[in-house]
């Protein structure tokens, strides 16, 4: 069935490193690719999105491509803030109008 | 903001009762779509409405139902409550043939049985 795989955290960084959180996900056909965010007590927000194959998104520093090959849309950022401190979530949706799957989520916590 | 709106924020109730969710989408999108959060099982598909009608259903146990109003609001039903029923409930709302299948999501109900 169509599933996606993140890595587990929690990720530990300081302020100003370099994030990567990987994720993979299987599924018939050409799925929408996005990543949520989930802050400290508040409800999921869309972070980016990719519709199609060697689409990047990106949004707020952060990025992902859509890599068909590899089945992947890993999130990376360039220089992490305390800010960003949240639970993120990988998550793909085959068809319009179709449910989101989502992956496990990653707590990614960034120290001052 | 993400234009859904989701009541009661907190729920605490006891084990063997019944609550409602209510879930108020952004305005003009049909589709309405529950979700449930919890620790050992992540973030899973519920149910969807569109338009009144149920059109898809996913790991929803018999003891919960939904359903979706004229004015297009949804309400989730849940009975018969288990401790392991406490969760975060959210719904989200779409805009059906949105070419980015994007889902707007609420701020969620946290929902403990005790």
């Amino acid at each position: 069935g169509n599933s996606v795989t993140q890595m587990e955290g929690p990720v530990t960084l300081s302020e100003e490193a370099f994030l990567t959180i990987n994720c993979t996900y299987t599924a018939t056909g050409y799925p929408s690719l996005f990543w949520y965010v989930q802050y400290p007590g508040e409800g999921l927000q869309l972070l980016l999105k990719a519709t199609k194959a060697d689409d990047k998104g990106s949004n707020k520093g952060f990025e992902a491509t859509y890599r068909k090959e590899t089945t992947s849309f890993h999130l990376e950022k360039g220089s992490v803030q305390v800010s960003d401190s949240a639970v993120y979530f990988c998550a793909l949706s085959r068809n319009r109008d179709d449910k989101i799957i989502f992956g496990k989520g990653t707590r990614l916590h960034i120290l001052p | 903001d993400s234009g859904v709106t989701q009541t009661p924020k907190h729920l605490i109730t006891a084990t063997g009762q019944r609550v409602t969710l209510r879930c108020s989408p952004r305005s003009g999108d049909l589709s309405v779509y529950w979700y449930q959060q919890s620790l050992d099982q992540g973030l899973q598909f519920l149910i969807q409405y569109y338009n009144g009608e149920e059109r898809a259903k996913g790991n929803i146990l018999e003891r919960f139902s939904a359903q979706q109003f004229p004015d297009l609001h949804s309400e989730l039903n849940l009975s018969s409550l288990e401790l392991g029923d406490s969760a975060l409930y959210f719904c989200a709302s779409s805009v059906v043939g949105d070419s980015t299948y994007e889902q707007y999501f609420g701020p969620g109900t946290r929902l403990t049985v005790t």
